[in-house]
């Protein structure tokens, strides 16, 4: 089965940048989104088609992708910020969507 | 306002059936493909099945496939997740998400609350 892997944790400091990883075999032939999720709360799309904002979603958040990577970098990460993430892509192989392992961000 | 909210979790027996709903509203239902997510206590997200708007399409993950069904009901606007078979790898967290095609790739603009599903004896 098709598998994303994300590093389970990133600790960034207030107004520093936080970078966040999302690998998967030939991900470069794929579109990658990703979603913050709070504690205790649904998920929410904060990119999509890789590098593409949604309506509402802060200008400090970003995406890249290089080859298989794709990363989420958010820029002046404030403590509002701290919440798990995932990336997510469709496998047309197998006909499924995968979510990434998920990765930690705090705000220390 | 796009609103999904999902129903009928609980605690069911392992071995046991359960159909979760999901009641949508403020937007045209029958115009887009749906999903459900889930995510089991202190665990990630995994997708485990989607719906093509007029139903006739469906995937399944493979962690659920000959257990569960996915059906909806447009003049409803409503979802439903069918589970039999339940195990206790099957607790979690209950997702709906609505799926938004743009260009060649799909991701979930909305999400439900969720429901709780507690397979337990």
């Amino acid at each position: 089965s098709y598998e994303l892997t994300q590093p389970p944790s990133v600790s960034v400091s207030p107004g520093q940048s936080a970078s966040i990883t999302c690998s998967g075999d030939k991900l470069g032939d794929k579109y990658a989104c990703w979603y913050q999720q709070k504690p205790g709360q649904s998920p929410v799309l904060v990119m999509y088609l890789d590098t593409k904002r949604p309506s509402g979603i802060p200008e400090r958040f970003s995406g890249s992708k290089s080859g298989n990577t794709a990363t989420l970098t958010i820029s002046g990460t404030q403590a509002m910020d701290e919440a798990d993430y995932y990336c997510q892509a469709w496998d047309s192989s197998t006909a499924s969507f995968v979510f990434g392992t998920g990765t930690r961000v705090s705000v220390l | 306002e796009v609103q999904l909210v999902e129903s009928g979790g609980g605690l069911v027996q392992p071995g046991g059936s359960l159909r979760l709903s999901c009641a949508a509203s403020g937007f045209t239902f029958s115009a887009y493909s749906m999903n459900w997510v889930r995510q089991a206590p202190g665990k990630g997200l995994e997708w485990i099945s989607y719906i093509s708007s007029g139903g006739s399409v469906m995937y399944y993950a493979d962690s659920v496939k000959g257990r569960f069904t996915i059906s909806r009901d447009n003049a409803k606007n409503s979802l439903y997740l069918e589970m039999n078979g339940l195990r206790a790898e099957d607790t979690a967290v209950y997702y709906c998400a609505r799926d938004l095609m743009v260009g060649p790739t799909d991701y979930f603009d909305y999400w439900g609350q969720g429901t709780l599903v507690t397979v337990s004896s």
